[in-house]
């Protein structure tokens, strides 16, 4: 099956420094790739959804450059978290989706704790 | 936008019994409706889906019906086994919006043996 990779797993970091996460489709291309927060014991909320090489769309109140997206192949989108603060603490969940596939293969997730 | 919303938020059955989990949408263009298993700290996990032309399907232990016409669909999980034990997500979308995926809130379920 599709294989969505997320690096790194896990992230602490200080408040005002950026953080970035990667994911990757291994085994497939993923034209779409999408990101995900998810805050303890709640649904995932979707933030973005990004096509290989153009802008990324994001959902209403999610700052576009405080969290900034990159998918510049059609194997690997970026995530970055600028100026970190406590409250982005979350676990942020990517998946993709090829031209071919109705649904979404979702990568492990990444645990951000910003101190 | 599109509305997912999934009762109920808890669910706990005695092992070997049925569970049920109930989701409604309301966008009615919506035509893939994915259901996912999700483990504490780990990634979703599709467990069944369902498109819009069909009305049931199922897959050993777990089925989905949908009804187009009332917009909703549900889970159905038989015989249910203490490694069922997990948070069930539904999930709606369109072409329309690019196929991205609307959650419903959750339903965490706890088989006890």
């Amino acid at each position: 099956g599709a294989v969505v990779s997320q690096h790194p797993s896990w992230v602490i970091c200080k408040s005002g420094t950026s953080v970035k996460i990667e994911c990757r489709s291994l085994d497939f291309q993923a034209t779409t790739m999408f990101w995900y927060r998810q805050f303890p014991k709640q649904s995932l909320m979707l933030m973005a959804t990004s096509n290989e090489g153009s802008k990324a769309t994001y959902e209403q109140g999610v700052e576009k450059d405080k969290f900034l997206i990159n998918h510049a192949s059609l194997t690997l989108s970026t995530l970055t978290v600028t100026s970190a603060h406590p409250e982005d603490s979350s676990f942020y969940i990517c998946s993709a989706r090829d031209l071919h596939i109705v649904g979404q293969f979702f990568g492990p997730g990444t645990r951000l704790t910003v101190l | 936008g599109e509305n997912v919303e999934q009762h109920p938020s808890t669910l706990s059955v005695q092992e070997g019994d049925s569970a049920v989990i109930k989701c409604t949408y309301s966008d009615s263009a919506s035509n893939y409706f994915p259901w996912y298993k999700q483990e504490l700290g780990k990634r979703p996990q599709l467990i069944i889906d369902i498109r819009s032309n069909v009305g049931e399907k199922k897959d050993q232990r777990i089925a989905v019906t949908l009804n187009k016409t009332a917009k909703h669909f549900s889970l159905h999980i038989t015989e249910t086994q203490p490694e069922d034990s997990a948070v069930y997500f539904c999930a709606a979308s369109t072409k329309a919006a690019g196929n991205k995926l609307t959650f419903g809130g959750g339903t965490r379920v706890l088989v006890k043996p």
